[in-house]
């Protein structure tokens, strides 16, 4: 099974681009990449996802490289509510069954 | 919008306690997921379904059980509550492309 590594901290001003990078190195073929943000006693929430290259929606951009074992998500511009842990996930395939890896999760203090 | 609802956001139970967690999605997902996450240990998955009456083994299943009579239901049952089963609990649903949707998470504490 792929594993995925992500720093476990990061601070970062407000107003600032924030990019934070994960390490897949044995994603297959027909994984997607997926981020999740998550406050302190909250279910984690769907930021983004992306197969390939890039993928931008309304809160952030998530950049893919070529060969896929890594995927970088960008926040522009964060304010203090975006403090918050960031996890990036892999789907994967382990003889047939669905199986979901989290990463160990980042955790974004924005301040002011 | 997808709607993932747990019963309970916080429960306390005593030590040998049958407990049941329930989960309940609304956009007729096949996938779903129950996971616990403590302090530096992140996500950790217990089990999972892709479709009723079937169940897969997690990471960490021992412990614990489930149930799934009905697609929109997954539910964890703890036979006998223990001190180290205290814990946030998360239930999730999956779409095709594996965007998965959270419900708000039971706080379960084991006296």
């Amino acid at each position: 099974l792929a594993k995925t590594t992500q720093p476990i901290s990061m601070d970062s001003y407000e107003g600032q681009e924030v990019n934070i990078t994960c390490s897949h190195n044995n994603i297959a073929t027909n994984d997607y990449i997926t981020w999740y943000q998550q406050f302190p006693s909250q279910g984690p929430r769907f930021i983004i996802q992306g197969y390939k290259t890039k993928v931008t929606n309304e809160v952030a951009s998530l950049f893919i490289p070529a060969d896929r074992k890594s995927s970088t998500l960008s926040l522009p511009r964060v304010s203090l509510s975006d403090t918050a842990v960031y996890y990036c996930l892999v789907g994967e395939w382990d003889t047939g069954r669905r199986a979901l890896t989290f990463g160990s999760g980042t955790r974004l203090q924005v301040q002011p | 919008d997808v709607k993932v609802t747990q019963s309970s956001r916080y429960l306390v139970k005593r030590t040998g306690e049958k407990v049941f967690l329930e989960c309940v999605q609304d956009m007729d997902h096949e996938n779903m997921f129950w996971y616990r996450q403590d302090p530096g240990l992140g996500l950790r998955l217990i089990y999972f379904s892709y479709d009723v009456k079937m169940k897969e083994k997690g990471d960490i299943p021992e412990g614990y059980s489930v149930s799934r009579e009905k697609k929109e239901r997954f539910s964890l049952i703890l036979e006998s509550a223990s001190t180290n089963q205290t814990s946030m609990y998360l239930c999730a649903s999956t779409t095709v492309q594996e965007t998965q949707y959270f419900g708000p998470g039971t706080r379960l504490l084991v006296l």
